[in-house]
């Protein structure tokens, strides 16, 4: 069965360094998106993306954050200057976009670590 | 902002008996709702949805009822299995591909051998 994947599973950094972290979505689906969750909170909706551009972005994500398609397959969160706050686990997902109804099915998540 | 409420963080149910997971929202622009399972360690995994047009929606031991006027759905799991063990997150959005999912907090369910 087709899945999400991520990658690496567990990143630490220090403070103010830049972090990437990968996604590889499921190859026939069209949006991708970005969540993360803080120990203990809800899972929290970062960004979606469609067709090479931000289609969705919460609040969360600021000027610190970026997505990225590189190339077919790979779609990445980057964050410029990682804060102690960032710390959290980062769930990829991707949506086939068919019909009205649009089931998004996650990755198994990297733990960010910020020092 | 708690669009999405679930408000029993966790469920103790015996083998072979029936699980009832509850959650509530608050936007009625919602219209596509979905329940995912969480193992620790690893991403919310898809268990079942219903669109707003629908009052149930049922898929082997999963049923998911949907109460529009009350704005509230429920999934039950029947026969629970020790297996079901885990967290279960009710989520909603406006049903449009893209859309963001607003996530409750969770309901952690054991299930008793």
């Amino acid at each position: 069965e087709p899945e999400v994947t991520q990658t690496p599973s567990h990143q630490v950094t220090q403070m103010g360094q830049e972090v990437i972290l990968r996604c590889v979505p499921i190859s026939n689906h069209l949006y991708f998106y970005w969540y993360r969750q803080i120990l203990g909170q809800k899972v929290e909706f970062l960004v979606s993306f469609y067709n090479n551009e931000i289609s969705e972005k919460s609040e969360i994500f600021d000027d610190q954050f970026s997505v990225e398609r590189p190339d077919g397959s790979n779609f990445t969160l980057k964050i410029r200057s990682t804060k102690l706050e960032d710390s959290a686990m980062y769930f990829c997902a991707s949506s086939e976009a068919s019909g009205r109804v649009d089931t998004q099915y996650f990755g198994p998540g990297t733990r960010l670590t910020v020092l | 902002d708690q669009q999405v409420k679930q408000n029993s963080p966790s469920l103790s149910v015996q083998e072979g008996r029936i699980s009832i997971l509850n959650c509530d929202y608050t936007n009625s622009m919602f219209d596509y709702f979905l329940w995912y399972k969480k193992y620790p360690a690893e991403g919310p995994t898809f268990l079942i949805s219903i669109s707003s047009i629908k009052d149930k929606n049922e898929d082997g031991r999963f049923t998911v009822f949907l109460n529009k006027s009350a704005k509230h759905l429920s999934l039950h799991i029947v026969p629970s299995q020790p297996g079901d063990s885990a967290v279960y997150f009710c989520a909603a959005s406006f049903g449009d591909a893209g859309n963001m999912l607003t996530f409750g907090g969770g309901t952690r369910l054991m299930v008793k051998p």
